[in-house]
């Protein structure tokens, strides 16, 4: 497997645009999550699915945020209107929990500027 | 939510054995301990994770005493290219998947030629 794909990689936009990351999970993990990091508030758990289904989004930072996972292979988180303090890099992660193992493998990342 | 406690940054030379404790003193019955490796412009990456007493895997040592209040994740001879940022979590790994995975401020480990 190639591991967890995100993009873009790399993503400027204007202030007030609509952004939207993408994720591609490890085939067969039932878990993923989103996060968000900042020098100033370093790794922030936005959200995770569990089969699909959103579990926990209480680190959705406001309503402009939002993630969807339609099917078990795709996600995305998207940000409308995106704002200058949004800018960050955003992770997501995919897991397989069997009760023992609980490893979570992470992608590249988006880093996202918003000017 | 047990909250985990750790140095901010750490020194090292090449060669050396570094170890690196977390403090977590509210820690519940089923919380398991996970450290995570990160270098820069990349996500974090899964080292070691273990309940109590000792676990050893290729890459590192995880040292839990009996009152599983504190860890220590031990590297042996460290490299430069162990310089990175290193998370202690801890968390209930069946029950709650996000408190699993909710990560503190991080140890920066320099390592030094």
């Amino acid at each position: 497997d190639a591991g967890v794909i995100q993009s873009p990689r790399h993503e400027v936009t204007e202030m007030g645009q609509e952004v939207t990351l993408r994720c591609k999970p490890i085939s067969g993990h039932d878990y993923l999550f989103w996060y968000r990091q900042t020098m100033m508030r370093g790794l922030e758990l936005l959200i995770y699915f569990n089969n699909n289904v959103p579990i926990d989004d209480s680190g959705m930072p406001e309503d402009r945020f939002s993630a969807k996972m339609p099917n078990a292979s795709f996600s995305t988180l998207k940000i409308q209107p995106s704002e200058p303090r949004d800018s960050a890099v955003y992770f997501c992660a995919s897991s397989f929990r069997d009760g023992q193992n609980t490893e979570a493998f992470f992608g590249q990342g988006t880093r996202l500027t918003v000017v | 939510l047990a909250k985990t406690t750790q140095p901010i940054s750490m020194d090292s030379y090449e060669g050396q054995e570094v170890n690196i404790t977390c403090s977590h003193n509210n820690i519940a019955t089923n919380d398991y301990i996970t450290w995570y490796q990160q270098f820069p412009s990349q996500g974090p990456r899964f080292i070691i994770q273990g309940y109590k007493t000792k676990v050893t895997n290729e890459v590192a040592s995880l040292f839990i005493p009996a009152d599983r209040k504190s860890s220590t994740l031990s590297l042996p001879r460290v490299s430069l290219s162990d310089t990175a940022v290193y998370y202690c979590l801890v968390g209930d790994k069946i029950n709650n998947a996000g408190n699993m995975l909710t990560f503190g401020g991080g140890t920066r480990l320099m390592v030094k030629p």
